[in-house]
């Protein structure tokens, strides 16, 4: 089945300790995106990527970083300079033919211990 | 002003019920328009999708764009309970390299059987 994975489901972060949230599509989609979602706020995008081995900062970038070594694969890390990183994250993929329209994961929930 | 706004509710609603969720924006280059569904601590689904003004229909939901008043509508006949979620509206420009999608805050709705 064609989609959007990401991994882990739950996702538990140290004081001080980087982290890293996978997402893997199969959909063959150019763009890649990632967003953050807390309770009242909707979603807030943190980077994006069009094609391989380029990405865009979003509107909350800071305490964030991403890679875009393969079509397939949009890992996002959370350093320690993110202060506060507990939060509802989202995959998302789409495609050039279909401008805009995107696909979701089920997302990640990281929270501080 | 935000470039897109959108009722936080909460709406509840009976079983049965017709459901009416609105969005308004600013921008009056966005050209397609999508209404996700997201249930608790899942990843947003995609509803509907909508490409400039008019309506769409698609079983018991129906889109409506209209672009000279920038008001986007999501009609729900016959609510059930399954249905009881937060609905995200989204959109995009025209075409270009930009895929990036402007959400809503989302309308949280709850169907009472």
């Amino acid at each position: 089945d064609g989609g959007i994975t990401q991994s882990p489901k739950y996702l538990f972060r140290k004081e001080g300790q980087n982290v890293t949230l996978s997402c893997e599509q199969n959909l063959n989609h150019d763009a890649m995106y990632w967003y953050r979602q807390d309770p009242g706020q909707g979603l807030r995008l943190i980077y994006y990527s069009q094609i391989v081995n380029d990405f865009q900062k979003g509107d909350i970038a800071e305490g964030y970083s991403v890679s875009r070594e393969k079509k397939e694969s949009f890992p996002l890390t959370v350093t320690s300079a993110q202060k506060n990183p507990t939060a509802f994250y989202l995959c998302a993929s789409s495609s050039r033919a279909r401008s805009g329209i995107q696909y979701f994961g089920a997302g990640t929930r990281l929270s501080v211990l | 002003q935000k470039e897109v706004e959108q009722d936080p509710g909460p709406l509840s609603v009976p079983e049965g019920a017709i459901v009416s969720l609105n969005c308004t924006y600013s921008n009056s280059a966005f050209q397609y328009f999508m209404w996700y569904r997201q249930y608790s601590r899942k990843g947003p689904e995609l509803l509907m999708y909508t490409y400039s003004s008019g309506n769409k229909e698609d079983g018991r939901f129906t889109a409506q764009v209209d672009k000279s008043s920038k008001y986007i509508s999501l009609f729900i006949r016959d609510s059930q309970p399954s249905d009881s979620a937060t609905y995200l509206c989204a959109m995009s420009y025209s075409g270009g390299s930009n895929y990036k999608l402007t959400f809503g805050k989302g309308t949280l709705l709850t169907v009472n059987p």
